[in-house]
Protein backbone atom coordinates (compact mmCIF):
# COMPACT_ATOMS: atom_id res chain seq x y z
CA UNK A 1 0.00 0.00 0.00
CA UNK A 2 1.25 3.74 -0.50
CA UNK A 3 0.55 4.94 3.14
CA UNK A 4 -1.45 7.79 3.66
CA UNK A 5 -1.39 10.02 0.36
CA UNK A 6 -2.16 13.68 0.53
CA UNK A 7 -2.36 16.48 -2.43
CA UNK A 8 -1.25 19.17 -2.61
CA UNK A 9 2.14 19.19 -0.83
CA UNK A 10 2.42 22.60 -0.47
CA UNK A 11 -0.18 25.31 -1.63
CA UNK A 12 0.64 29.23 -1.46
CA UNK A 13 -2.92 31.16 -1.61
CA UNK A 14 -3.78 34.61 -1.36
CA UNK A 15 -5.92 35.65 2.19
CA UNK A 16 -9.67 35.32 0.91
CA UNK A 17 -9.16 32.71 -1.31
CA UNK A 18 -10.79 29.32 -1.34
CA UNK A 19 -8.58 26.50 -0.12
CA UNK A 20 -9.00 22.44 -0.43
CA UNK A 21 -6.81 20.01 0.93
CA UNK A 22 -7.29 16.41 -0.46
CA UNK A 23 -6.88 12.96 1.55
CA UNK A 24 -7.05 9.45 0.45
CA UNK A 25 -6.78 6.99 3.56
CA UNK A 26 -4.94 3.48 3.16
CA UNK A 27 -7.73 1.08 1.89
CA UNK A 28 -9.59 -1.31 4.66
CA UNK A 29 -9.12 2.16 7.14
CA UNK A 30 -12.52 2.79 8.87
CA UNK A 31 -11.19 6.02 10.51
CA UNK A 32 -9.89 9.19 9.18
CA UNK A 33 -7.87 11.92 10.74
CA UNK A 34 -7.53 15.79 10.06
CA UNK A 35 -4.74 17.10 12.20
CA UNK A 36 -2.86 20.38 11.94
CA UNK A 37 0.29 21.21 13.07
CA UNK A 38 1.91 24.77 14.09
CA UNK A 39 5.43 25.94 16.10
CA UNK A 40 2.98 27.53 18.67
CA UNK A 41 0.33 25.03 19.39
CA UNK A 42 2.07 21.93 18.46
CA UNK A 43 -0.54 18.89 16.34
CA UNK A 44 -4.33 19.77 16.65
CA UNK A 45 -6.91 16.92 15.85
CA UNK A 46 -9.17 19.23 13.60
CA UNK A 47 -11.80 16.15 12.93
CA UNK A 48 -12.38 12.85 12.60
CA UNK A 49 -14.74 10.30 10.46
CA UNK A 50 -15.64 6.56 11.05
CA UNK A 51 -17.12 4.71 7.74
CA UNK A 52 -17.62 8.52 6.06
CA UNK A 53 -19.75 9.90 9.46
CA UNK A 54 -17.70 12.79 11.01
CA UNK A 55 -18.01 11.82 14.77
CA UNK A 56 -16.33 14.90 16.41
CA UNK A 57 -15.57 18.18 14.77
CA UNK A 58 -15.06 19.96 18.05
CA UNK A 59 -11.38 20.88 17.34
CA UNK A 60 -12.07 22.60 13.93
CA UNK A 61 -11.18 26.17 14.82
CA UNK A 62 -13.81 28.68 12.92
CA UNK A 63 -16.84 28.07 10.30
CA UNK A 64 -14.62 28.93 7.83
CA UNK A 65 -13.24 25.08 8.13
CA UNK A 66 -14.86 22.55 6.33
CA UNK A 67 -14.15 18.80 6.08
CA UNK A 68 -15.92 15.94 4.01
CA UNK A 69 -15.85 12.39 3.60
CA UNK A 70 -17.71 11.36 0.25
CA UNK A 71 -16.36 7.84 0.37
CA UNK A 72 -14.57 5.50 2.23
CA UNK A 73 -10.86 6.56 -0.26
CA UNK A 74 -11.44 10.36 -0.12
CA UNK A 75 -11.50 13.23 2.55
CA UNK A 76 -11.20 17.01 2.06
CA UNK A 77 -10.44 19.98 4.02
CA UNK A 78 -11.33 23.35 3.02
CA UNK A 79 -10.87 26.59 4.13
CA UNK A 80 -12.98 29.31 3.03
CA UNK A 81 -11.93 32.48 3.02
CA UNK A 82 -8.39 31.50 4.12
CA UNK A 83 -6.35 33.48 6.39
CA UNK A 84 -2.99 34.32 7.65
CA UNK A 85 -3.00 32.65 10.83
CA UNK A 86 -4.74 29.58 8.48
CA UNK A 87 -0.57 28.72 7.75
CA UNK A 88 0.39 25.63 9.34
CA UNK A 89 0.99 21.99 8.13
CA UNK A 90 -2.04 19.98 7.46
CA UNK A 91 -1.77 16.03 8.23
CA UNK A 92 -4.11 13.56 7.26
CA UNK A 93 -4.31 10.07 9.16
CA UNK A 94 -5.98 6.58 8.85
CA UNK A 95 -6.20 4.03 11.21
CA UNK A 96 -8.64 0.79 11.27
CA UNK A 97 -10.78 -0.26 14.59
CA UNK A 98 -9.23 -3.23 16.44
CA UNK A 99 -8.93 -4.27 19.79
CA UNK A 100 -4.86 -4.56 20.05
CA UNK A 101 -2.09 -1.83 20.41
CA UNK A 102 -0.43 -2.75 17.21
CA UNK A 103 -3.08 -3.15 14.65
CA UNK A 104 -4.94 0.08 15.46
CA UNK A 105 -1.90 2.51 14.93
CA UNK A 106 -2.80 5.77 13.04
CA UNK A 107 -1.15 6.50 9.54
CA UNK A 108 -0.22 9.87 9.06
CA UNK A 109 0.50 10.91 5.42
CA UNK A 110 3.48 13.44 4.49
CA UNK A 111 1.52 16.15 4.91
CA UNK A 112 0.15 19.42 3.20
CA UNK A 113 1.86 22.71 3.97
CA UNK A 114 -0.23 25.60 3.45
CA UNK A 115 0.36 29.12 2.98
CA UNK A 116 -1.79 32.21 3.54
CA UNK A 117 -0.16 35.27 2.13
CA UNK B 1 -7.39 17.80 32.16
CA UNK B 2 -7.28 16.61 28.05
CA UNK B 3 -3.20 17.93 27.90
CA UNK B 4 -0.26 15.97 27.68
CA UNK B 5 2.85 18.08 28.79
CA UNK B 6 6.51 16.92 27.56
CA UNK B 7 9.92 17.67 28.40
CA UNK B 8 12.53 18.87 27.43
CA UNK B 9 11.93 21.20 24.62
CA UNK B 10 15.22 19.99 22.97
CA UNK B 11 17.76 17.60 23.88
CA UNK B 12 21.29 16.89 22.37
CA UNK B 13 22.96 13.68 22.98
CA UNK B 14 26.35 12.12 21.68
CA UNK B 15 26.20 8.89 19.69
CA UNK B 16 26.24 6.14 21.63
CA UNK B 17 24.22 7.86 24.83
CA UNK B 18 21.28 7.32 26.40
CA UNK B 19 17.96 10.06 25.25
CA UNK B 20 15.36 10.33 27.69
CA UNK B 21 11.79 12.01 26.80
CA UNK B 22 9.20 12.59 29.84
CA UNK B 23 5.63 13.22 29.33
CA UNK B 24 2.99 13.48 32.22
CA UNK B 25 -0.79 13.33 31.70
CA UNK B 26 -4.01 14.56 33.66
CA UNK B 27 -6.71 12.37 32.51
CA UNK B 28 -7.55 8.99 33.78
CA UNK B 29 -9.59 7.67 31.01
CA UNK B 30 -6.54 7.53 28.51
CA UNK B 31 -5.44 3.89 27.75
CA UNK B 32 -3.20 3.73 25.00
CA UNK B 33 0.10 6.35 24.89
CA UNK B 34 2.17 6.20 21.63
CA UNK B 35 5.81 8.22 20.82
CA UNK B 36 5.65 9.28 17.61
CA UNK B 37 8.78 10.27 15.78
CA UNK B 38 8.99 12.70 12.50
CA UNK B 39 11.33 13.65 10.25
CA UNK B 40 11.55 17.19 9.01
CA UNK B 41 9.24 17.53 6.12
CA UNK B 42 8.01 13.78 6.84
CA UNK B 43 4.59 12.80 8.77
CA UNK B 44 4.48 11.42 12.15
CA UNK B 45 5.69 7.83 11.95
CA UNK B 46 4.26 5.56 15.09
CA UNK B 47 7.58 4.57 16.67
CA UNK B 48 6.40 2.13 19.78
CA UNK B 49 3.02 2.35 22.29
CA UNK B 50 1.70 0.82 25.18
CA UNK B 51 -1.30 0.19 27.34
CA UNK B 52 -1.86 1.16 31.00
CA UNK B 53 -1.64 -2.22 32.05
CA UNK B 54 2.16 -2.89 31.48
CA UNK B 55 4.98 -0.75 33.15
CA UNK B 56 7.62 -1.03 30.97
CA UNK B 57 7.56 -2.14 27.03
CA UNK B 58 10.64 -2.80 24.64
CA UNK B 59 11.30 -2.37 20.96
CA UNK B 60 14.90 -2.61 19.95
CA UNK B 61 16.48 0.02 21.10
CA UNK B 62 13.46 1.77 22.26
CA UNK B 63 12.01 1.40 25.51
CA UNK B 64 8.43 2.86 26.96
CA UNK B 65 8.19 3.25 31.02
CA UNK B 66 4.90 3.54 32.10
CA UNK B 67 4.18 4.77 35.32
CA UNK B 68 0.33 4.77 35.96
CA UNK B 69 0.27 6.29 39.55
CA UNK B 70 2.23 9.08 39.02
CA UNK B 71 0.78 9.75 35.18
CA UNK B 72 3.83 9.74 33.77
CA UNK B 73 5.56 7.41 30.48
CA UNK B 74 8.83 8.50 29.42
CA UNK B 75 10.75 6.98 25.84
CA UNK B 76 14.53 5.67 26.80
CA UNK B 77 16.41 5.50 23.35
CA UNK B 78 19.94 3.34 24.51
CA UNK B 79 22.69 3.66 22.14
CA UNK B 80 21.41 6.92 20.40
CA UNK B 81 22.55 7.31 16.80
CA UNK B 82 22.79 10.22 14.10
CA UNK B 83 19.85 8.91 12.35
CA UNK B 84 17.46 9.04 15.57
CA UNK B 85 17.97 12.95 14.81
CA UNK B 86 14.25 13.70 14.71
CA UNK B 87 11.54 15.24 16.92
CA UNK B 88 9.50 13.22 19.00
CA UNK B 89 6.16 13.55 20.31
CA UNK B 90 3.80 11.73 22.75
CA UNK B 91 1.05 11.19 22.75
CA UNK B 92 -2.24 9.51 24.60
CA UNK B 93 -5.93 8.81 23.51
CA UNK B 94 -9.55 7.30 25.16
CA UNK B 95 -10.77 5.78 22.08
CA UNK B 96 -11.13 2.31 22.50
CA UNK B 97 -11.28 1.16 19.27
CA UNK B 98 -9.25 3.56 17.32
CA UNK B 99 -5.77 4.69 18.22
CA UNK B 100 -6.09 7.78 16.05
CA UNK B 101 -7.79 10.44 18.18
CA UNK B 102 -4.59 11.57 20.05
CA UNK B 103 -3.76 14.63 22.34
CA UNK B 104 0.08 15.06 21.58
CA UNK B 105 2.99 16.54 23.70
CA UNK B 106 4.47 19.61 22.36
CA UNK B 107 7.59 17.67 21.01
CA UNK B 108 11.33 17.12 21.79
CA UNK B 109 13.82 17.83 18.97
CA UNK B 110 16.25 15.36 19.56
CA UNK B 111 20.08 15.71 17.97
CA UNK B 112 22.42 13.45 18.10
CA UNK B 113 25.99 14.04 17.89
CA UNK B 114 28.56 12.16 16.25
Amino acid sequence: DAGVIQSPRHEVTEMGQEVTLRCKPISGHDYLFWYRQTMMRGLELLIYFNNNVPIDDSGMPEDRFSAKMPNASFSTLKIQPSEPRDSAVYFCASSRTGTGVSNTEAFFGQGTRLTVV
Amino acid sequence: QQQVKQSPQSLIVQKGGISIINCAYENTAFDYFPWYQQFPGKGPALLIAIRPDVSEKKEGRFTISFNKSAKQFSLHIMDSQPGDSATYFCAASNEGGSQGNLIFGKGTKLSVKP
